[in-house]
């Protein structure tokens, strides 16, 4: 079985600049989520999907990052403009619909902001 | 609000037993799920419980007190390729099903 796909693995930008982030969940799994995962912090939920709804975007910055997951499959987070606090690792991860409460995580991508 | 307490460092030594306990305080709970994150690579998930008691799951046990607000992770028989970074995780709502990670422990298995 294939996990949690994410490109790009690594991108560096300078402040202002726009960058975004792609993520494949596994097949079949409903529940997309987007986390934030600064150096030496646990992640932090930025935005859950289940399908293509939203389910959860208190926690994200709304006047620059966006997310969609456009027919409840692949999903893109973008953030524009940058700014240097957003420097972290944004960690894809998928879950079935029901069971277990195992998430799945993709190996993130690890951006840079200068 | 929430918040989970970990240590922020433990030090064990190859083939001993080390636990690494976790407290929360959320304005709900369903569960709580430990995993583990080694540098550079994604988190990986170890165990979960929902009730209270342990779950044992080869050299990993996990344990829950959800009167106490407690719950740790029992590593057995550690190895070298146990270092890593381990987050307790709270599921505070059934139907989200989002996870509040805690800080992680960073576990150091020396020889």
């Amino acid at each position: 079985e294939a996990g949690v796909a994410q490109s790009p693995r690594y991108k560096i930008i300078e402040k202002r600049q726009s960058v975004a982030f792609w993520c494949n969940p596994i097949s079949g799994h409903a529940t997309l989520y987007w986390y934030q995962q600064i150096l030496g912090q646990g992640p932090k939920l930025l935005i859950q999907f289940q399908n293509n709804g939203v389910v959860d975007d208190s926690q994200l910055p709304k006047d620059r990052f966006s997310a969609e997951r456009l027919k409840g499959v692949d999903s893109t987070l973008k953030i524009q403009p940058a700014k240097l606090e957003d420097s972290a690792v944004y960690l894809c991860a998928s879950s079935l619909e029901t069971g277990t409460d195992t998430q799945y995580f993709g190996p993130g991508t690890r951006l840079t902001v200068l | 609000g929430q918040s989970l307490e970990q240590p922020s460092e433990v030090t064990a030594v190859e083939g001993a037993i080390v636990q690494i306990n976790c407290t929360y305080q959320t304005s709900g709970f369903y569960g709580l799920s430990w995993y583990q994150q080694h540098d550079g690579g994604a988190p990986t998930f170890l165990s979960y419980n929902a009730l209270d008691g342990l779950e044992e799951t080869g050299r990993f046990s996990s344990f829950l007190s959800r009167s106490d607000s407690y719950g740790y992770l029992l590593l057995q028989e550690l190895q070298m390729k146990d270092s890593a970074s381990y987050f307790c995780a709270v599921c505070m709502d059934t139907g989200r099903r989002a996870l509040t990670f805690g800080s992680g422990t960073r576990l150091q298995v020396q020889p």
